[in-house]
């Protein structure tokens, strides 16, 4: 089994501050996606990464996927408390279960105004 | 273009009651995919498909059985309700394409009482 884990677990900071959430796995990954979820709703894909060391942005938030592919980060710059939410990290297995997508714990981000 | 359709949104079940919950997409997305998601254990794999006529086991299979006979649906049965089993339930489909992401739906939440 492959797994991911994600941390912080909670993070809770002021309107204007910078993050950064961490996805780690022992495994390799074909791709690495990041969804985000409100509360009732079915999580909502941010972005995907495909290729060991690239990064995508997306206005004020930033994803890298490490160079052996085990690892992601999501950076967010100046956070808004339109930000708050459920972030999750999840990775797409490779070979024979590459429709198994495999998702870490969560982080729970608060922005207070 | 309705996306991921779950039904139903909510539900009470007695020990020992079975059920289905359905899911249907109307994307033409080869690969759908159960998940369960618990307090701070983010969403784990119950089943998942990579086209009609194939199914695999996920994290958690135990206590549910899949079929998918159609591209469009993938229900998932309980065979024997157990209060283990109370949880919010997300189907999901996806493009089996490199970097394809997941669309879920809303989700279904049981209690098993």
């Amino acid at each position: 089994t492959q797994l991911l884990e994600q941390s912080p677990q909670f993070l809770s900071i002021q309107e204007g501050e910078n993050l950064t959430v961490y996805c780690n796995s022992s495994s390799v990954f074909s791709s690495l996606q990041w969804y985000r979820q409100e509360p009732g709703e079915g999580p909502v894909l941010l972005v995907t990464v495909v290729t060991g060391g690239e990064v995508k942005k997306l206005k004020r938030l930033t994803f890298q996927f490490g160079d052996a592919r085990k690892d992601s980060s999501l950076h967010i710059t100046a956070a808004q408390p339109g930000d708050t939410g459920l972030y999750l990290c999840a990775g797409r297995a490779g070979g024979t279960s590459y429709g198994k997508l495999t998702f870490g714990q969560g982080t729970i981000l608060t922005v207070h105004p | 273009n309705a996306g991921v359709t779950q039904t139903p949104k909510f539900q009470v079940l007695k020990t020992g009651q079975s059920m289905t919950l359905q899911c249907a997409q109307d994307m033409n997305h080869e690969y759908m995919s159960w998940y369960r998601q618990d307090p701070g254990m983010g969403l784990r794999l119950i089943h998942y498909s990579v086209g009609a006529g194939i199914t695999d086991q996920g994290e958690v299979p135990n206590g549910y059985n899949v079929s998918r006979s159609t591209t469009e649906d993938f229900p998932l049965r309980l065979l024997s309700a157990a209060p283990s089993q109370t949880s919010v339930y997300f189907c999901a489909s996806s493009y089996s394409m490199e970097g394809g992401g997941y669309t879920f739906g809303s989700g279904t939440r049981l209690t098993v009482v």
